[in-house]
């Protein structure tokens, strides 16, 4: 299997707040990442977060991190149509070689 | 500030012409990386430069090399392209050894082979 696996589509309405979710295979990761990427670009860092702590919140960004099921979640409140992207699961040790998962398309409708 | 450019956004190249894609850094980081992203996967590690070293993956064909001439710039060269060679090209930047945290990423090379 794949070292980060991703669910490859999430559908909401503007407004809900959406999930989407990743889990890794690498005990020993130490950083895990959410980029976002829109069309044609390349990849934006969103926030990360260190494998020693469970949860991260950044204004409407709230990160979760599982280390025993290697679960991690990114969490967007208030989705908008601005928010509609592909959103990409990484890990790290340090800030080496990040291996990424394949892309949650997020699609944002009215 | 862009801190990864990529030149150029578009490329366009023959089949089997050598096409060279190109990265430069102000970031001044000691590890570059050239990623291939097709549609719907992930990006690929094709290579790496941890300083000077120069760190190819296994599965990386050999129609691919790089070359970092000094510490800002980083070259992806490929022989011969094929169809199967068309992607996005995603150049990247860290700094390890120093605690940072994240890989900087340009806007990307798209290749389109004809």
């Amino acid at each position: 299997g794949e070292d980060v696996e991703q669910s490859l589509f999430l559908s909401v309405r503007e407004g809900d707040s959406s999930v989407i979710n990743c889990t890794y295979t690498d005990s020993s990761s130490t950083y895990l990442y959410w980029y976002k990427q829109e069309p044609g670009a390349g990849l934006q860092l969103l926030t990360y977060i260190f494998s020693n702590m469970d949860m991260k919140q950044d204004q409407r960004l709230t990160v979760l991190l599982n280390k025993k099921d290697k679960h991690l979640s990114l969490r967007i409140a208030d989705t908008q149509t601005g928010d509609s992207a592909i959103y990409f699961c990484a890990e790290s040790k340090g800030s080496y070689i990040p291996t990424f998962g394949r892309g949650t398309s997020l699609i944002v409708h009215p | 500030d862009a801190m990864v450019i990529q030149n150029p956004r578009y490329q366009v190249t023959q089949f089997g012409k050598p096409v060279t894609l190109s990265c430069s850094q102000t970031l001044n980081h000691n590890v570059m990386y050239w990623y291939q992203q097709k549609s719907s996967q992930a990006p690929k590690l094709l290579f790496h430069y941890y300083d000077k070293d120069f760190n190819n993956e296994a599965d990386t064909p050999d129609n691919f090399q790089s070359r970092r001439p000094n510490t800002s710039f980083c070259f992806l060269d490929i022989r011969s392209p094929g169809l199967g060679d068309a992607a996005m090209y995603l150049c990247a930047t860290s700094r390890v050894g120093d605690g940072s945290t994240e890989a900087f990423f340009g806007q990307g090379t798209r290749l389109t082979v004809v």
